[in-house]
């Protein structure tokens, strides 16, 4: 079975773009989170999603936006681009919420110049 | 914010010897989990122990809590150069229907052959 896949790997944008970052979860799984991981840090909570509507918001501005779709892939929108925002986005998945392991994909690589 | 905070952040050891990961937290969990990652790459669920759960085990792996002093540790015995990663606890804050994980900095061990 194919695990959380996420688009593209890799990215190189410039400051006041904008981005949008693919997920396609495990098949099964409804429950799809973002997260952002600076370099020599752990990943911070970004925003989750179930059966299509948003869970749980975390402290980051509104220039992150993210949609959940009827098959349950998800998209993270940033934009406004600031050079802070450089860093990898991890897509993760689970079958619901609640004392859920979470399943990650490999991430997409944002860098901004 | 990060609530855990792995102890110690950089660990070497040689093949074969065991591995002692702490963590500490600040408020109250629904669970604790813990990570893998390996350099570039998305994060592999390990082991993943209730509130009510004082040790768990995963093969190599011993996970144990103490809710009362809000800490949690990973063993890993008789360890393997394939082990090398940075390894992270994160608490699951569940309220209210959203749930998120919580990272800390994590410990990056690196196993000698």
């Amino acid at each position: 079975d194919a695990g959380v896949t996420q688009s593209p790997t890799h990215l190189i944008k410039t400051r006041g773009q904008h981005v949008t970052l693919r997920c396609s979860p495990i098949s099964g799984h409804k429950s799809v989170s973002w997260y952002q991981q600076v370099l020599g840090q752990g990943p911070q909570f970004i925003f989750q999603y179930y059966e299509k509507e948003e869970r749980g918001r975390g402290n980051f501005p509104d220039r992150f936006s993210a949609r959940q779709f009827p098959n349950y892939s998800s998209e993270l929108n940033v934009n406004a681009l600031l050079l802070g925002d450089s860093a990898l986005y991890l897509c993760a998945s689970s079958l619901a919420v609640g004392n859920q392991p979470q399943h990650f994909g490999d991430g997409t690589r944002l860098s901004i110049l | 914010s990060q609530q855990g905070e792995e102890d110690p952040q950089a660990l070497s050891i040689q093949e074969g010897e065991n591995a002692t990961m702490n963590c500490s937290y600040k408020t109250s969990i629904n669970n604790l989990q813990w990570y893998r990652q390996n350099s570039g790459r998305g994060l592999v669920h390990l082991i993943l122990i209730r509130s009510n759960e004082r040790e768990k085990h995963s093969g190599r792996l011993r996970v144990t809590l103490d809710t009362s002093k809000k800490s949690s540790s990973l063993l890993i015995t008789a360890s393997r150069a394939a082990d090398t990663a940075s390894y992270f606890c994160a608490t699951d804050e569940l309220r209210g229907g959203s749930e998120k994980l919580v990272f800390g900095k994590g410990t990056k061990l690196t196993v000698n052959p």
